[in-house]
């Protein structure tokens, strides 16, 4: 069965710090890959998409960066965080198209100070 | 600007009674709808989805009505329980998934 894996599940982290956050899919190959972010008083707002290694498109302007190193890795990474990095992050990953049988993880809680 | 508007921020039912939660989308080229539904520190999970081919979709106690010329989406849940009690996410699909900002479902006994 396909299981995906995100941690840490909480993070507090000094403003200027940097950050790196990974997920892990297992029991699929070639996922499409997606980081997710829910600031406070906002909706799920898409980040970053993956269809492949190396491959990686950026939905909206930000501090943040992402990279496909293997098949099933997606990291969500910054060099400098702001107070506005500040949310609830989720990875997913679904295989049939942009829309259709996705499957998140547990997300993580960063809170920049 | 908000494609996908869930106005209620939260929402009060008693047990037993029909919880209505409802969903405005701006994109008429949006072609597919889902629920998402999602319990603290946990990842959002998948509830029910309609296409636009259809004006309701229902699969046991969850119905999912979609009016296009309003376009206006709502899920219903009856009876509501307990265990509903989430974060209740509406999104919408052109090209991949646009999200609301959720509606906080607190199932009252």
């Amino acid at each position: 069965s396909q299981t995906i894996h995100q941690w840490p599940a909480t993070l507090v982290q000094p403003v200027g710090s940097p950050l790196s956050l990974e997920c892990t899919v297992e029991g699929t190959s070639n996922p499409n890959l997606y980081w997710y972010r829910q600031a406070a008083g906002r909706g799920l707002q898409l980040l970053f998409y993956s269809v492949g290694i190396g491959q990686i498109s950026s939905e909206v302007p930000q501090n943040l960066s992402a990279s496909r190193p293997q098949d099933r890795q997606f990291i969500l990474s910054s060099k400098k965080l702001l107070l506005s990095d500040s949310g609830f992050y989720l990875c997913a990953w679904n295989s049939d198209g942009r829309c259709y049988g996705y499957t998140f993880g547990s997300g993580t809680r960063l809170t920049v100070v | 600007d908000q494609q996908v508007k869930q106005n209620s921020p939260s929402l009060s039912v008693q047990e037993g009674r029909i919880s209505i939660l409802n969903c405005d989308y701006t994109n008429s080229m949006f072609d597919y709808f889902l629920w998402y539904k999602k319990y603290p520190a946990e990842g959002p999970t998948f509830l029910i989805s309609i296409s636009s081919i259809k004006d309701k979709n229902e699969d046991g106690r969850f119905t999912v009505f979609l009016n296009k010329s309003a376009k206006h989406l709502s899920l219903h849940i009856v009876p509501s329980q307990p265990g509903d009690s989430a974060v209740y996410f509406c999104a919408s699909c052109a090209d991949g998934l646009t999200f609301g900002k959720g509606t906080h479902l607190i199932i009252q006994p």
